[in-house]
């Protein structure tokens, strides 16, 4: 089954301590993002990478880090988290197909809270 | 500035009364306008891609139209399953090598009332 996973799907943590959220897709798409999703606000784009060690940031990239190492996954990477991170986090992935944009497939989201 | 503008933010139908969302957008060149469906706790699932003003798709009870400046969802004759926030997206502003940056409104929240 196509799919992007998304793990932990639920995390509490305290302001201070690293933590990754990781993201693996089984679809073989060269590009996948990062969103995080606050009430009021909608989705807005953290990170994303275009393909191996290609990623670049988004509208709202601080206090975050990413890496590609791997085409399937791009962990999202929180060096020390504050309660203003404390959001609904989804991952997404699709092909690259020159200046044609495709339809993005989401994870189920990560609930993260930082007290 | 991009911007995407979704109204109503809240929509609640009684089973079978059709209605419209709508999207309206500021972008230069637009690259593909998306709507998609979310579901409390869920992420969202694609429905949709219009690429030039005056298309059209369906699927089901949906129906996705495009003109110059906006967009509309037209729902025809809901159920109770129809119940999801719709999103619209375009593609951020300066993405011009066929990368995903959605730029997302803030959404629709249905609420169909058997």
């Amino acid at each position: 089954e196509a799919q992007v996973t998304q793990n932990p799907r639920y995390l509490i943590t305290v302001t201070g301590k690293k933590l990754t959220v990781t993201c693996s897709q089984n679809m073989n798409h060269e590009y996948m993002s990062w969103y995080r999703q606050d009430p009021g606000l909608g989705l807005r784009q953290i990170y994303y990478s275009m393909n191996v060690e290609v990623t670049d940031k988004g509208d709202v990239p601080e206090g975050y880090k990413v890496s590609r190492k791997e085409k399937r996954n791009f962990p999202l990477i929180l060096e020390s988290p504050s309660p203003n991170q404390t959001s609904l986090y989804f991952c997404a992935s699709s092909f690259r197909t020159g200046h044609v944009n495709t339809e993005a497939f989401f994870g189920q989201g990560t609930r993260l809270t930082v007290v | 500035e991009d911007q995407v503008t979704q109204s109503p933010e809240a929509l609640r139908l009684q089973e079978g009364e059709s209605s419209s969302l709508n999207c309206s957008y500021t972008v230069s060149g637009l690259r593909g306008l998306f709507w998609y469906r979310q579901d409390p706790g869920k992420g969202p699932e694609f429905l949709f891609t219009l690429y030039s003003a005056g298309e059209e798709k369906e699927k089901e009870r949906l129906k996705a139209t495009l003109t110059k400046k906006e967009s509309f969802l037209h729902i025809t004759a809901p159920k109770p399953e129809d119940s999801a926030t719709y999103l619209c997206a375009v593609p951020h502003k300066g993405d011009q090598t066929g990368a995903n940056n959605l730029f997302f409104g803030t959404g629709t929240r249905l609420t169909v009332i058997p």
